[in-house]
């Protein structure tokens, strides 16, 4: 069954440390999306890749960076955590855009300390 | 700026009560309009897409409605179950940016007691 898997689910992490969340699809999607969650507010995208081995900036890229090392695969980096990036994470991926229907994780919950 | 507005933000109801969700918007030029399911803890799953002036669409008991020159859609629940309880999320596709960019609303938190 297609769907898109995200690990770990649950992270503590302390400021100052390195991040790294996983994303696969077995979609076969070409597109991937980084968004977080933050309680009271919408989601906000914050990196997106069409095409494996390329990523581009969302609307809320600062402090983050993402990898697409495959179609599969997509990754969220943060090198220095920090407080404000206490926010459960979701990723999602569809097979193009507009219309297209983005499917989603389970999202991963992080907490900065 | 929120372009997204829902309404209630949240929502108690009894069983086998309908029920219905408001969402506004002001993304311009809008392409459509996707109501999503959320249940705690748990990802996002579409439960329809909205595209035409004066859409409407039937998901078993989940039905909509678009007025776009409002800029207004409504998500219908009749007949609630305990497990409609979860925060539904309206989603409006902006057709004026190349990747087709969505801006999310915060969510109707509704809760379906016995």
């Amino acid at each position: 069954e297609a769907a898109v898997t995200q690990s770990p689910r649950s992270k503590v992490a302390v400021t100052g440390g390195k991040v790294t969340l996983s994303c696969h699809q077995t979609n076969n999607h070409d597109y991937m999306y980084w968004y977080r969650q933050d309680t009271g507010h919408g989601l906000r995208l914050i990196h997106y890749s069409y095409v494996a081995d390329s990523t581009e900036k969302g609307d809320i890229p600062d402090g983050y960076k993402a990898s697409r090392p495959s179609q599969e695969n997509f990754s969220l980096i943060l090198e220095l955590a920090s407080l404000s990036q206490t926010a459960v994470y979701f990723c999602a991926s569809s097979e193009g855009h507009n219309y297209a229907e983005q499917f989603f994780g389970p999202g991963t919950r992080l907490t900065v300390l | 700026k929120t372009q997204v507005e829902q309404s209630p933000q949240s929502l108690v109801v009894r069983q086998g009560e309908n029920c219905v969700l408001q969402c506004n918007y002001s993304v311009t030029p809008d392409n459509h309009l996707r109501w999503f399911k959320q249940d705690t803890g748990k990802g996002l799953v579409s439960l329809t897409v909205l595209v035409h002036e004066n859409d409407k669409t039937s998901n078993g008991r989940y039905s909509a409605t678009l007025d776009k020159d409002a800029k207004h859609s409504t998500l219908h629940i009749t007949a609630t179950l305990l497990d409609d309880t979860a925060t539904y999320i309206c989603v409006v596709g902006d057709r004026g940016s190349a990747l087709g960019r969505l801006h999310f609303g915060a969510g109707t938190q509704l809760i379906v007691i016995p």
